[in-house]
């Protein structure tokens, strides 16, 4: 079956500190992979995406590369701000209409 | 921003009242879902929808039950509101395709007494 396993919460950094969020996935076939954030009361929006192994997403200095090898997609940034506090999830699409995510990581950062 | 507006955006109701929430869209996508959000476990799949009159359940659809009878509009029904049902519930929208993204309305949060 597809399922998204995501390293638990919360993670708290200080500003300019280098961020990992780990996600590993289960997937029959040949899935696409999303990040997505969720700001303090609103829905989640995609954050970055690759559609096949070895593939890098980014967006607004976060990355993520598609590796199939290790089964794993997790996201970096080199500098976080502030502005980056939320919930972060991972998660993934075989299909194209059902997607599985993981149970999210919510990240702090102080000035 | 993807054209989803979700009603009520605030619901608080008794145990055993029935209760209906709306998804609305404006980007004509094909499919659109209806999703749970509670602490610990991230986002579930209650019902998808893959066109007018459509449906399929997702891994947490007991309790609850869907319609859609026009491209645009997708509802979620609860028969009879329970505690366990209290959670924040996410519509969501999407173009076919393994490449296709969801694009989230902001929300509804239902407390049931």
């Amino acid at each position: 079956g597809n399922s998204v396993t995501q390293m638990e919460g919360p993670v708290t950094l200080s500003e300019e500190a280098f961020l990992t969020i780990n996600c590993t996935y289960t997937a029959t076939g040949y899935p696409s992979l999303f990040w997505y954030v969720q700001y303090p009361g609103e829905g989640l929006q995609l954050l970055l995406k690759a559609t096949k192994a070895d593939d890098k997403g980014s967006n607004k200095g976060f990355e993520a590369t598609y590796r199939k090898e290790t089964t794993s997609f997790h996201l970096e940034k080199g500098s976080v701000q502030v502005s980056d506090s939320a919930v972060y999830f991972c998660a993934l699409t075989s299909t194209g209409n059902q997607f599985y995510f993981g149970t999210g990581t919510s990240l702090t950062v102080i000035p | 921003d993807a054209g989803i507006t979700q009603s009520p955006r605030h619901k608080v109701t008794e145990t055993g009242t029935p209760v209906t929430l709306r998804c609305h869209q404006t980007e004509n996508h094909r499919y659109m879902y209806w999703y749970r959000q509670d602490p610990g476990h991230g986002l579930r799949l209650i019902h998808y929808s893959y066109g007018v009159k459509d449906t399929d359940k997702g891994e947490v659809s007991d309790g609850y039950s869907v319609s859609r009878s026009k491209t645009e509009d997708f509802l979620l029904t609860l028969e009879s509101a329970t505690s366990s049902q209290t959670s924040v519930y996410f519509c969501a929208i999407s173009e076919l395709g393994v490449t296709g993204e969801l694009f989230f309305g902001e929300g509804s949060r239902l407390t049931v007494l």
